[in-house]
Formats: structure tokens, C-alpha cells, sequence
């Protein structure tokens, strides 16, 4: 079971670019790695996933270094409303071991004017 | 039209009560899942359900249990509540259980 590690708490203005990193030493060849953002009072929501290399969609870029024992979420030009708690996961795609993935602390970012 | 819904969204009951909290995706996902997010804001899984398949978390109590009618729907049933039990309860789906999409969660006091 990959652990992950993510910052507890980062801060940012808007306008700027957030990159939050997470580490996962023991990630397995069958993981993948995805990225969860949760707003108070909300049930998480899906960001992006990834294997390997960079992955970009209309939210967000995940980059993934070769040997795959991290990965960092970019936010382009954040905004007030994404102050949130991110989640960082890793886990096989498979349903059976999702019952094995586990939701660290997250990282709580906070975006000031 | 909402994905993943789940009834009630707050729950306030007696401890040594029995009470469900429903959950239904109209996404037509073959997984679902409950989750409890406790008071330190970490997020547990505790089943995953496929097919009449059920994955227990072996953390969790028995006074808990998933009860599925269908495909599309998850529900929690849990016996004899205790204070412990206050939490946010998340159910969730998935196509094949990499992605999760959430409910927007039941808040559940147990008093």
C-alpha cells in the first residue's frame, strides 16, 4: 500500500500558479495517481489522474518524474474559489482495491486577493 | 439531475438508535462505495460494492451494513449508533473503481 505525503497547508494570491507536491516512495508499477479537491461541507471531487509523465486538463496539469515517487499537481492561475483541501492518492484501477485506498490529511490551500 | 445523491444530509439522532442513510448514482457506474470522514477531516473507506460483491474495510463495526436493491443504489444501515459514529458519511461511484464521483455527504450526529 503506497503512503502518500503532501504539504498540511500552502498559501497563494490569485492570479498565481499553485503547485502542490506529493510524494510516494513505495508506489507500485499498477498504480495510478489521482488528485481529489474537497470544498467545506462537499464531498470530494475528481481532478486528474495519471501514470506517467504530464497530464493536462481544463483544471489542472499532474507532472509525474520517471521514477514515479512523486508528483505535483499544477493549478494555473488560481483563484478565489480554489481555496479547498487536495488530496493526493495512489492505487491500482481496480475496484476491488479501492477498499485499500486511503485519503492522507490532503494539503488546505488558502488563496488571498 | 445531480450524479450521486444521498438522503438525508443531516441526521441527528440517539445514541443505541437504528437508522439508513440513502445513497443513488444515476451514472450508471458498476461500483459504489461509502466513505466517513471523522472530525479530523481523514476520509476512511469503509465498503466497496460491485456486482453483489461486497469488500469490507475490517475496521469497520458490524453494526454496520450496505444494503444495495440495485445498481443503482447503496445504502447504509447502521444498528445500535454510538457517539463515536458522528462523522460525515460519502457515498461514491465509479466506473471501475479508479475514479470516485461523490455524494455531498450525510452529516450524522450521534447525541
Amino acid at each position: 500500500l503506497a503512503k502518500t505525503t503532501q504539504p498540511i497547508s500552502m498559501d497563494s494570491y490569485e492570479g498565481q500558479e499553485v503547485n502542490i507536491t506529493c510524494s510516494h516512495n513505495n508506489i507500485a508499477t499498477n498504480d495510478y495517481i489521482t488528485w481529489y479537491q474537497q470544498f467545506p461541507s462537499q464531498g470530494p471531487r475528481f481532478i486528474i489522474q495519471g501514470y506517467k509523465t504530464k497530464v493536462t486538463n481544463e483544471v489542472a496539469s499532474l507532472f509525474i518524474p520517471a521514477d514515479r515517487k512523486s508528483s505535483t499537481l499544477s493549478l494555473p492561475r488560481v483563484s478565489l474559489s480554489d481555496t479547498a483541501v487536495y488530496y493526493c492518492l495512489v492505487g491500482e484501477p481496480t475496484w476491488s482495491s479501492a477498499s485499500k485506498i486511503i485519503f492522507g490529511s490532503g494539503t488546505r490551500l488558502s488563496i488571498r486577493p | 439531475d445531480t450524479a450521486v445523491s444521498q438522503t438525508p444530509k443531516y441526521l441527528v439522532t440517539q445514541m443505541g438508535n437504528d437508522k439508513s442513510i440513502k445513497c443513488e448514482q444515476n451514472l450508471g457506474h458498476d461500483t459504489m462505495y461509502w466513505y466517513k470522514q471523522d472530525s479530523k477531516k481523514f476520509l476512511k473507506i469503509m465498503f466497496s460494492y460491485n456486482n453483489k460483491e461486497l469488500i469490507i474495510n475490517e475496521t469497520v463495526p458490524n453494526r454496520f451494513s450496505p444494503k444495495s436493491p440495485d445498481k443503482a443504489h447503496l445504502n447504509l444501515h447502521i444498528n445500535s449508533l454510538e457517539l463515536g459514529d458522528s462523522a460525515v458519511y460519502f457515498c461514491a461511484s465509479s466506473p471501475g473503481g479508479d475514479t470516485q464521483y461523490f455524494g455531498p455527504g450525510t452529516r450524522l450526529t450521534v447525541l
